[in-house]
C-alpha cells in the first residue's frame, strides 16, 4: 500500500529538549511538507521541499530544522529555540505534475512539558 | 495574492438534513480546488477536487462545483450522517512551487 507514515503518534518531551519527527513516503513523490495545528485552528507551512537536497522556509519556519538527504524522507527537528513546541504535526507529499493534490500522513502529537 | 475563504464554524445539523459549506477564493490564473476532510485526530484525507471550471467533483455524496464566475467552491451533500463529523477545508494549488493555499476549516457536528 502506498501511503505515507509518521512516527510516533504521540510524542513527549522536555522543555530544552530538541526532537526529531519522522516522516516517510512511498508513493514517489519529488515534494514534500510539514505542517503545525494547533488545536481548533488550520493549518500553517513550516517547510517544504520540491526535490532532493533541497528545501523552503514556510511561514513558520523558526526553531524548526529539515533536511531532505533522500526522496522518501523528511524528517523534522523541533529544537529548543521553538517557543511553543506543543502542537500536532502533519506531513505531506504531492507529486509536481497535475492538480498538486496533497497527501497526507496521521500526524504526530508532541506535547513539550 | 491567492487566498481561500470558508464559512465560520462550528456548523451543527441534524441527521440526513442537507449540508452546504461555503468556499470562496482569490487567485490569479485558473487554480486547482480541493476540499479535505479531517477526522478527529487524524491526517487529512482528500475528498474531492476540481481542476478547471465548471468541473465537479464528487466522493463519497458529497459534491462540490467550480465556479469561476463566482469564484466559488461550494461542498454540498444531500442527506448527512453523523460519521459526516468532522473538519472540512477548502484549499487550491498554487502553481508556482506546488503549494496549497488553504481556508482555515470549518467544522461540521451531525446530531443524530
Amino acid at each position: 500500500d502506498g501511503g505515507i507514515t509518521q512516527s510516533p503518534k504521540y510524542l513527549f518531551r522536555k522543555e530544552g529538549q530538541n526532537v526529531t519527527l519522522s516522516c516517510e513516503q512511498n508513493l514517489n513523490h519529488d515534494a514534500m511538507y510539514w505542517y503545525r495545528q494547533d488545536p481548533g485552528q488550520g493549518l500553517r507551512l513550516i517547510y517544504y521541499s520540491q526535490i532532493v537536497n533541497d528545501f523552503q522556509k514556510g511561514d513558520i519556519a523558526e526553531g524548526y530544522s529539515v533536511s531532505r538527504e533522500k526522496k522518501e524522507s523528511f524528517p523534522l527537528t523541533v529544537t529548543s529555540a521553538q517557543k511553543n513546541p506543543t502542537a500536532f504535526y502533519l506531513c505531506a507529499s504531492s507529486g509536481t505534475g497535475g492538480a498538486y493534490e496533497q497527501y497526507f500522513g496521521p500526524g504526530t502529537r508532541l506535547t513539550v512539558t | 495574492g491567492n487566498s481561500v475563504t470558508q464559512m465560520e464554524g462550528p456548523v451543527t445539523l441534524s441527521e440526513e438534513a442537507f449540508l452546504t459549506i461555503n468556499c470562496t477564493y482569490t487567485a490569479t490564473g485558473y487554480p486547482s480546488l480541493f476540499w479535505y476532510v479531517q477526522y478527529p485526530g487524524e491526517g487529512l484525507q482528500l475528498l474531492l477536487k476540481a481542476t478547471k471550471a465548471d468541473d465537479k467533483g464528487s466522493n463519497k455524496g458529497f459534491e462540490a462545483t467550480y465556479r469561476k464566475e463566482t469564484t466559488s467552491f461550494h461542498l454540498e451533500k444531500g442527506s448527512v450522517q453523523v460519521s459526516d463529523s468532522a473538519v472540512y477545508f477548502c484549499a487550491l494549488s498554487y502553481d508556482s512551487n506546488y503549494q496549497l493555499i488553504w481556508g482555515a476549516g470549518t467544522k461540521l457536528i451531525i446530531k443524530p
